[in-house]
């Protein structure tokens, strides 16, 4: 199975801020890289998919790049609605696998 | 708009057999992946597998001899069974679609989740 690290596990972080959130996978899986951004209590909502190409109806101030087994979400300047628990995802090879998460907090 | 619904039982006794149904309205399961996903109380995101219109299955091997899953196209409806479950098994099941206007397997839409807990 391929293994997924997000670092950190969480951020704190004021509205206006930068946020950017790391994820790792053990080994290379190109572009293969999607990521969720998750409410309480809702179900996870697709963000961003292939690493770096935004998901219809997602602000722009969200972005990814990376390729290989290093990506980053970045967050340009966050917006109250915009705290949350975020989790990346490989789609290079089954099983399926999610990184732990990472909370944006607020400050 | 797409909504997808899970529903079944709450409380399932250990050993005994997990069963839910995502139900499909706005549109069609025709042409589509659909998937199960797992989220433990307090925890991340856990991947059991999909099953494609035609009733192809992909399963994670953590769960491979415990999952079932069967679709049927009449109905709009897809479905999970997990068999012989634990005090593990519990946590909120999630049922999702796979976009197919990306190349990979990205889940797009969602049901609100449901959640099952395993208890005597």
């Amino acid at each position: 199975d391929i293994q997924m690290t997000q670092s950190p596990s969480s951020v704190s972080a004021s509205v206006g801020d930068r946020v950017t959130i790391t994820c790792r996978a053990s080994r290379s899986i190109n572009n293969y890289l999607v990521w969720y951004q998750q409410k309480p209590g809702t179900a996870p909502k697709l963000l961003i998919y292939a690493a770096s190409s935004l998901q219809s109806g997602v602000p722009s101030r969200f972005s990814g790049s990376g390729s290989g087994t290093g990506f980053t979400l970045t967050i340009r300047s966050l917006q109250p609605e915009d705290f949350a628990t975020y989790y990346c995802q490989q789609a290079d090879s089954f099983p399926l696998t999610f990184g732990g998460g990472t909370k944006v907090e607020i400050k | 708009q797409v909504q997808l619904q899970e529903s079944g039982p709450g409380l399932v006794k250990p050993s005994e057999t997990l069963s839910l149904t995502c139900t499909v309205s706005g549109g069609y399961i025709i042409s589509y992946y659909w998937t199960w996903i797992r989220q433990p109380p307090g925890k991340g995101l856990e991947w059991i597998g999909n099953i494609y219109y035609s009733g192809s299955t992909n399963y994670n091997p953590s769960l491979n001899s415990r999952v079932t899953m069967s679709i049927d196209t009449s109905k709009n409806q897809f479905s999970l069974k997990l068999s012989s479950v634990t005090a593990a098994d519990t946590a909120v099941y999630f049922c999702a679609r796979v976009s197919n206007t990306v190349s990979m397997f990205a889940f797009d839409m969602w049901g609100q989740g449901t959640m099952v807990a395993v208890s005597p």
